[in-house]
């Protein structure tokens, strides 16, 4: 079965100071991943998805076949940073549903 | 930019009633999904559709139904509401890689 886990519930870090939201997936196939962000009062929306290998925001995420791992990471934190993360992974082909999982809070404290 | 609206943000309901919640979108998209959000829990997927007229259990239907009878709306019912069901729903569209999220309803069940 498809699973993806965030360990964290909550991150707290320093402006300024590196983030790294972990992401750790289980899936037989060859997934597709993705991360998702939801800012306080707002929608939820995609933030990046591992084939664009681009970075948003100053975010990059690598996705690491080995170690089955697709982790966040943004080199200097900033205040509206701070939002609910979500790690997705496409079940399957095509137009199928995303399996998320539970979200890691990242609070940025000035 | 795609819209995806939901009918209410908020909704107050009795146990037992019967509850609609609506979803339109304006982009043409073909598939489109309901998730309930809980904290600690993140997003689940409830029910999907591919086209008109069509649908697919998510990971937990129980105590839910849908509707597609136009390509532009998707409809999660509650046929009789309970306590346990008061969450965050949120709907979402997509074609291709990328879903978009609608603004939630807040369903309480009193």
């Amino acid at each position: 079965a498809q699973r993806v886990t965030q360990p964290e519930k909550l991150l707290s870090v320093f402006k300024g100071a590196p983030v790294e939201l972990k992401c750790n997936y289980s899936y037989s196939g060859s997934p597709e991943l993705f991360w998702y962000v939801q800012y306080s009062r707002q929608r939820l929306q995609l933030l990046l998805r591992h084939i664009s290998r681009e970075s948003i925001k100053g975010f990059t995420a690598d996705l690491n076949k080995g170690e089955t791992s697709f982790h966040l990471k943004k080199p200097f934190a900033q205040e509206e940073d701070s939002a609910m993360y979500y790690c997705a992974l496409r079940r399957g082909a095509g137009n199928t549903p995303l399996v998320f999982g539970k979200g890691t809070r990242l609070s940025v404290i000035a | 930019d795609v819209k995806v609206t939901q009918s209410s943000r908020y909704l107050v309901k009795r146990t037992g009633e019967k509850v609609f919640l609506e979803c339109v979108q304006d982009m043409d998209h073909e598939n489109m999904f309901w998730y309930r959000q809980d904290p600690g829990l993140g997003l689940r997927l409830i029910y999907f559709s591919y086209d008109v007229k069509m649908k697919e259990k998510g990971d937990i239907p129980e105590g839910y139904s849908v509707s597609r009878e136009k390509k532009e709306r998707f409809s999660l019912i509650l046929e009789s509401a309970s306590t346990n069901q008061t969450s965050m729903y949120l709907c979402a569209s997509s074609y291709g890689a990328e879903a978009f999220f609608g603004q939630g309803t807040r369903l309480t069940v009193v």
